[in-house]
């Protein structure tokens, strides 16, 4: 079983651009959730998707953006990047689409906004 | 909207003995989940326990296991036995709803040879 993976581990933007964050979901999985952790918190909740629909959304302004396709693996868009958006983001995928389900999560992407 | 406290930044315990992390939540909801997760420094979210909180009984797992007490919104993990790989960030979340899963701010566990 081929548990959730995420790429990039590492990337570096300036302030303004744009970023795709990918993940692939556990197999057998058909919900992905996004969370922002920054340095010294708990992650924060962005979206999930469920069956390529979003159904779920933190309090995360819309320039925070995502897909999922229909083999389940998702993508987290960010446009604009400011400052305040360098953290770590976490994916974390289920098998139903609500939170009260398990969530399994990948390694993560570490994002630096210059 | 629910909130997840854990009101102890960092703790510090010798390999071997056992360790109590606490976690508080406040929600209006009846039927949740409660999860505790631990990040080594590798960084990926592990499950370590989760319980329902329909269920009465404490959840269980090997070495760890939680105290939860319902009406007073509290959710503890009790690990005993702690080894060194045990050294990890533990955080405490709350599941209801359709927001996510809301952590609280870890609790950074560090087990002493």
């Amino acid at each position: 079983e081929t548990g959730v993976t995420q790429s990039p581990t590492h990337l570096i933007k300036t302030r303004g651009q744009q970023v795709t964050l990918r993940c692939s979901s556990q197999s057998g999985h058909n919900t992905v959730s996004w969370y922002q952790q920054a340095l010294g918190q708990g992650p924060q909740f962005i979206f999930q998707y469920y069956r390529e629909e979003e159904n779920g959304r933190g309090n995360f302004p819309p320039r925070f953006s995502g897909l999922q396709f229909p083999n389940y693996s998702s993508e987290l868009n960010v446009n604009a990047l400011e400052l305040d958006d360098s953290a770590l983001y976490l994916c974390a995928s289920s098998n139903t689409g609500t939170t009260q389900e398990t969530q399994y999560f990948g390694p993560g992407t570490r994002l630096l906004v210059l | 909207a629910q909130t997840v406290t854990q009101s102890q930044p960092e703790m510090s315990v010798q390999e071997a003995e056992t360790v109590t992390l606490s976690c508080t939540y406040d929600t209006s909801e009846n039927n949740y989940y409660l999860f505790w997760y631990k990040q080594p420094p590798s960084r990926q979210m592990i499950l370590v326990i989760r319980q329902e909180a329909y269920k009465q009984q404490n959840a269980t797992e090997n070495r760890f296991s939680v105290n939860f007490q319902k009406a007073a919104k509290s959710f503890s993990l009790k690990i005993s036995d702690s080894q060194l790989g045990d050294t990890a960030m533990y955080f405490c979340a709350f599941a209801g709803g359709a927001d996510g899963l809301t952590f609280g701010k870890g609790t950074h566990l560090i087990i002493q040879p």
